[in-house]
């Protein structure tokens, strides 16, 4: 079956770090891989996506490779502000149907 | 584009009472619906996927009498949770797909408090 291993959080950073989720999946067939955004109390935002091995998916600053040799789609972004703080999901889909991971919560602190 | 509501954002009723969620699509056509349940500080559970026209296809262990959904128009898909208890409470979620739905589109949700 399809499945998406996220790194545990909650991942905590200060204003202008570095971040890194994890994410790795196994699927059948050739999916699509997807990071969803979820802000406190709202619904998910598609925040960038990659339908191809060796795509790369970026918007607002984050980015991820789809990188088939490893299974992996690994969410980077260089310099995070406090506004990014919320829950991201990395998440697959193959004939449309999307398999979440468990998502990682992301605290960004002044 | 590609902006999916919901209504309510929020509901809160009395146990054994029925709550209609309604999800659209506000500028495209969906051919397809999903219809998703999160539990606090947990991912998404796929509950069912409808097509318009045709009857929703439900995922094993949801109750398809219980969670009742229609998808009438390419535009609109109504959850119906008949009959609500307690542990009905909690935060419901469509998105919206087109043909192909290579990418889903979500609505901001419903908070559903079953007193």
């Amino acid at each position: 079956g399809n499945s998406v291993t996220q790194m545990e959080g909650p991942v905590t950073l200060s204003e202008e770090a570095f971040l890194t989720i994890n994410c790795t999946y196994t699927a059948t067939g050739y999916p699509s891989l997807f990071w969803y955004v979820q802000y406190p109390g709202e619904g998910l935002q598609l925040l960038l996506k990659a339908t191809k091995a060796d795509d790369k998916g970026s918007n607002k600053g984050f980015e991820a490779t789809y990188r088939k040799e490893t299974t992996s789609f690994h969410l980077e972004k260089g310099s995070v502000q406090v506004s990014d703080s919320a829950v991201y999901f990395c998440a697959l889909s193959v004939l449309s149907f999307l398999t979440f991971g468990t998502g990682t919560q992301l605290k960004v602190e002044l | 584009g590609a902006v999916v509501s919901q209504h309510p954002s929020w509901v809160i009723c009395k146990s054994g009472t029925s709550v209609k969620i309604e999800c659209r699509s506000l500028d495209f056509q969906a051919t397809t619906m999903f219809w998703y349940r999160q539990f606090p500080k947990q991912s998404l559970m796929l509950m069912a996927t409808s097509n318009e026209g045709s009857k929703a296809t439900y995922e094993q262990g949801v109750e398809k009498d219980k969670f009742l959904i229609n998808h009438a128009s390419l535009t609109l898909s109504t959850l119906t949770v008949t009959s609500a208890h307690p542990e009905d409470s909690s935060f419901y979620i469509c998105s919206a797909g087109t043909s192909p739905p290579d990418t889903q589109y979500f609505g901001p949700g419903t908070r559903l408090t079953v007193l």
